[in-house]
């Protein structure tokens, strides 16, 4: 069965300091990836996916950066972070063989900029 | 393009009340449409499903939804409460085939109250 992983769980950061969250999926090939954030109170914004190694695409202007070094590795980065950058990280990804489209999420990231 | 509307940011029930939820969604395209359920501090599990089958769709944890085309609605209900299901519900919606991504409404807080 597929899993999929995301570390670490807890982060609590200094403005201004490097950002990596790392997120790797099991058990499936050549999965669409994603990473999502939800601010306290509000929905799930897009921020990156990815179709393929090395292939990114970014969904808002930020502050953010993503890579997909491997198949099923994910990372979100950050050079410096901004206070703003607080909020609960989330890991997905679908099948790219299945039109249905649901996704599959990771337990989360939970980043404080102080 | 893809939206979701999710009226009303908390509900509140009684043990064994029905449960409502409401989504509405606007889409270009004919919609493939979800709700996921969220507890503190983890991820989105998938509840149910609408991929242009049956318009009644039923899920996990007693939970189902219909799709009414005519009212671009996706409501979620569940004939009776339990405290379990105190969550955060989220309606999301794709754009079908090929699209990559689900475009999430901003939650709906469910508290079950004894």
């Amino acid at each position: 069965s597929q899993t999929i992983h995301q570390w670490p769980a807890t982060l609590v950061q200094p403005v201004g300091s490097p950002l990596s969250l790392e997120c790797t999926v099991e058990g499936t090939s050549n999965p669409n990836l994603y990473w999502y954030r939800q601010a306290a109170g509000r929905g799930l914004q897009l921020l990156f996916y990815s179709v393929g190694i090395g292939q990114i695409s970014s969904e808002v202007p930020q502050n953010l950066s993503a890579s997909r070094p491997q198949d099923r590795q994910f990372i979100l980065s950050s050079k410096k972070l901004l206070l703003s950058d607080s909020g609960f990280y989330l890991c997905a990804w679908t099948s790219a063989m299945r039109d249905t489209g649901e996704l599959f999420f990771g337990e989360g990231s939970r980043l404080t900029v102080l | 393009a893809q939206s979701v509307t999710q009226l009303g940011s908390h509900v509140s029930v009684s043990e064994g009340a029905l449960v409502l939820l409401r989504c509405n969604y606007s889409s270009s395209v004919p919609p493939y449409l979800f709700w996921y359920v969220q507890y503190p501090n983890q991820g989105l599990q998938l509840l149910l499903k609408y991929t242009s089958a049956a318009t009644l769709v039923k899920g996990i944890n007693g939970f189902e939804a219909e799709f009414k085309k005519s009212e671009t609605s996706f409501h979620l209900t569940k004939p009776s409460a339990h405290m379990s299901d105190a969550a955060e519900y989220f309606c999301a919606v794709s754009g079908g085939p090929g699209r990559r991504a689900l475009t999430f409404g901003s939650g709906t807080r469910l508290q079950v109250q004894p």
